[in-house]
This record gives C-alpha cells, sequence and structure tokens, in this order.
C-alpha cells in the first residue's frame, strides 16, 4: 500500500513550457485534491475532485487544469509555464468514511518541486 | 472571507519545556478542524480532527482542544523528534479546506 505518490519528484521549465503533474492513490479514495506551498502562503487549493470524471476549481485556479479520468489518478497541467508557477505541489486524497465514521482527513503525497526559469 | 491564522510563526524550546500552538480561525460554518505535522521535504501528514468546541484529541504528546474562535496544539515535554512544522486548516461548507501558514517547533536536546 503506497498511499498517495507524485511524478516527478522535481523538474525544472522554461518558461511558456508545458508538463503534467501525475497524482496516484491506492486507497480507492473518490476526493483528490491539487495543492500549492508557497513560503510565507501555506497550503493553497489549486483544484479538486470528487469522484471520477468530476473536477472543480479551488481558490488558485488559474493557469492550470486537471483531468480525473480514472478513480486512482488526477492529473494537474500547466499549459505554459510562468514563473509564478514557481513553487512545490502537493496532491491529496481522502475517502468519505475511515470505517463508519465520516471522514474528513487528507492523505498526502511527498510533493514535486518545480522551478520555472 | 475565511481565514486561518497560526501562532506563533517559529518557535524553539528546550527538551522537556512544554508550550503550546495557536490556530485562529473566522469561517462561515466550520465543518472541522484539522492539525498536520509536515516534516522538510515532505507532505504534511494528518495529526488530529476537531468538530465541536471544546473537543479534545490526545496522542502521544500532543493534544489538541477546540474552541468556537480557536484550536490549541499543546505539546507536553517535548522531545527533538517532535520538531517540524505543524499546520492548521480547516473545512467550511462545500469541499474545500484553508491552511495556516504553519508553526515551525524547533527541540533543543
Amino acid at each position: 500500500n503506497a498511499g498517495v505518490t507524485q511524478t516527478p519528484k522535481f523538474r525544472v521549465l522554461k518558461t511558456g513550457q508545458s508538463m503534467t503533474l501525475l497524482c496516484a492513490q491506492d486507497m480507492n479514495h473518490e476526493y483528490m485534491y491539487w495543492y500549492r506551498q508557497d513560503p510565507g502562503m501555506g497550503l493553497r487549493l489549486i483544484h479538486y475532485s470528487v469522484g471520477e470524471g468530476t473536477t472543480a476549481k479551488g481558490e488558485v485556479p488559474d493557469g492550470y487544469n486537471v483531468s480525473r479520468l480514472k478513480k486512482q489518478n488526477f492529473l494537474l497541467g500547466l499549459e505554459s509555464a510562468a514563473p509564478s508557477q514557481t513553487s512545490v505541489y502537493f496532491c491529496a486524497s481522502r475517502g468519505p468514511r475511515t470505517g463508519d465514521v465520516l471522514s474528513y482527513e487528507q492523505y498526502f503525497g511527498p510533493g514535486t518541486r518545480l522551478t520555472v526559469t | 472571507e475565511d481565514q486561518v491564522t497560526q501562532s506563533p510563526e517559529a518557535l524553539r524550546l528546550q527538551e522537556g519545556e512544554s508550550s503550546s500552538l495557536n490556530c485562529s480561525y473566522t469561517v462561515s460554518g466550520l465543518r472541522g478542524l484539522f492539525w498536520y505535522r509536515q516534516d522538510p521535504g515532505k507532505g504534511p501528514e494528518f495529526l488530529f480532527t476537531l468538530y465541536s468546541a471544546g473537543e479534545e484529541k490526545e496522542k502521544e504528546r500532543l493534544k489538541a482542544t477546540l474552541t468556537k474562535k480557536e484550536s490549541f496544539l499543546h505539546i507536553t515535554a517535548p522531545k527533538p523528534e517532535d520538531s517540524a512544522t505543524y499546520l492548521c486548516a480547516v473545512r467550511a461548507t462545500g469541499n474545500q479546506f484553508y491552511f495556516g501558514t504553519g508553526t515551525s517547533l524547533t527541540v533543543i536536546p
């Protein structure tokens, strides 16, 4: 049981390049989230998904797109990278329940450190 | 506007010196307050969920409490391995979560 994994761990892009970050979870969780973490800003929600085939915007969605074609995967895309997108990106997932109890705690991946020059 | 504020930003303790971290929040319709621990270069790790004022949760040297306006993470007799950044998050209406900027804790042997 690997939990939440993220690919790649590190990436350097030039302004205008595109890339996709992959998040995978093996806990059969319905909900998945993409956050970015910047110094002094805390974790900010980019996009999230409440189930396969559904996505929604979070707090800072501009410049990003997402897809959830399979329940276990959540992809984050940058179509034209900008230096302002230099950050550490975290994926998280959560299930609706832990046993018989409604559950809202999130399980995070190890992060992707992205630098845009 | 939903907001989460954590204090202090950084805290240095001697081993065994107990203290508390604060998380104050203003949200419309709190549906849960969460504490996470984050080690350098890693993702946040879940610690506690609190749902209603007066609720308390404990785990080893950590105890989380909740009032109508704030939460405290009490650390009793900390050890160097408790050094980490502690994050607070709230869930308001909907499926979004709002995180504070964290408190960086250093426990000196």
